[in-house]
C-alpha cells in the first residue's frame, strides 16, 4: 500500500465544477481500480482498469470518468453530473493474475461547497 | 449479481473478549475471499485472504477466518481483542473465473474498551 499515493487528500468542489483525483503505482500493477466509500456501504467499485489504454464501468460509474494513458497512473475526474459527490475515494492496484490481491492508497475526500 | 453481507454494524467487546464476525457472500461458484481492515486515520490494509485449500486461514496480527463453503460463510475471528484492533472490517469477495472485481460488504466498525 506504501507504493500507491493519492492526492490531494481532501478536495473541495464547487456546484458545476469537475475535480480529478490523482493515483499514482509504482507497484508495476497492470490492474488499477477506484472505489468510493460512503459511511455504511462499504466500498463500491466506480471503474478499473485491466491495461493501459483500456478500462470497464464497475457498479456506480455515472458521473465519473477515468483515463489510462499511463500504467502507473489512473486519475478520476468527477463530473458536475455526479450530484453527490461527497465521499471518500479510495484507489487500489493489483496484477492481472486472478491470485492477486487488491492494495489501496490512502484516499481522497472530496467535500462540495 | 454477486453480494457480500456482513451482519454487525457496530460491536463493542472489552479488551481480552474473543472476537467473531460475521461475513456471508451469495456467489455459488470459485470465490476468493478477503478481510480488509482500516484503522483510524490508515490506508485499508489485507488482514487475510483465502484462495483455495485449508479452510482455517491465519492472518496478520492473531486474527484467522474460516471458510465454510456449505454456509457460503467466512467469518473473522480472534481469541483476545486488544484495544489497538479498534478499527472498520470489510470482508470482500471476488469471483474465481478470472474476475478483477472485488465486492465489499458494508464493513463492521469494531470498538474495543479498554
Amino acid at each position: 500500500d506504501g507504493g500507491i499515493t493519492q492526492s490531494p487528500k481532501y478536495l473541495f468542489r464547487k456546484e458545476g465544477q469537475n475535480v480529478t483525483l490523482s493515483c499514482e503505482q509504482n507497484l508495476n500493477h497492470d490492474a488499477m481500480y477506484w472505489y468510493r466509500q460512503d459511511p455504511g456501504q462499504g466500498l463500491r467499485l466506480i471503474y478499473y482498469s485491466q491495461i493501459v489504454n483500456d478500462f470497464q464501468k464497475g457498479d456506480i460509474a455515472e458521473g465519473y470518468s477515468v483515463s489510462r494513458e499511463k500504467k502507473e497512473s489512473f486519475p478520476l475526474t468527477v463530473t458536475s453530473a455526479q450530484k453527490n459527490p461527497t465521499a471518500f475515494y479510495l484507489c487500489a492496484s493489483g496484477g492481472q493474475v486472478s491470485r492477486e490481491t487488491q492494495y489501496f492508497g490512502p484516499g481522497t475526500r472530496l467535500l462540495v461547497l | 449479481a454477486q453480494s457480500v453481507s456482513q451482519h454487525n454494524h457496530h460491536v463493542i467487546l472489552s479488551e481480552a473478549a474473543s472476537l467473531e464476525l460475521g461475513c456471508n457472500y451469495s456467489y455459488g461458484g470459485t470465490v476468493n475471499l478477503f478481510w480488509y481492515v482500516q484503522y483510524p486515520g490508515q490506508h485499508l490494509q489485507l488482514l487475510l485472504k483465502y484462495f483455495s485449500g485449508d479452510p482455517l486461514v491465519k492472518g496478520i496480527k492473531g486474527f484467522e477466518a474460516e471458510f465454510i463453503k456449505s454456509k457460503f460463510s467466512f467469518n473473522l475471528r480472534k481469541p483476545s481483542v486488544q484495544w489497538s484492533d479498534t478499527a472498520e472490517y470489510f470482508c470482500a469477495a471476488r469471483t474465481g473465473a478470472g474476475s478483477y472485481q472485488l465486492t465489499f460488504g458494508k464493513g463492521t466498525k469494531l470498538s474495543v474498551i479498554p
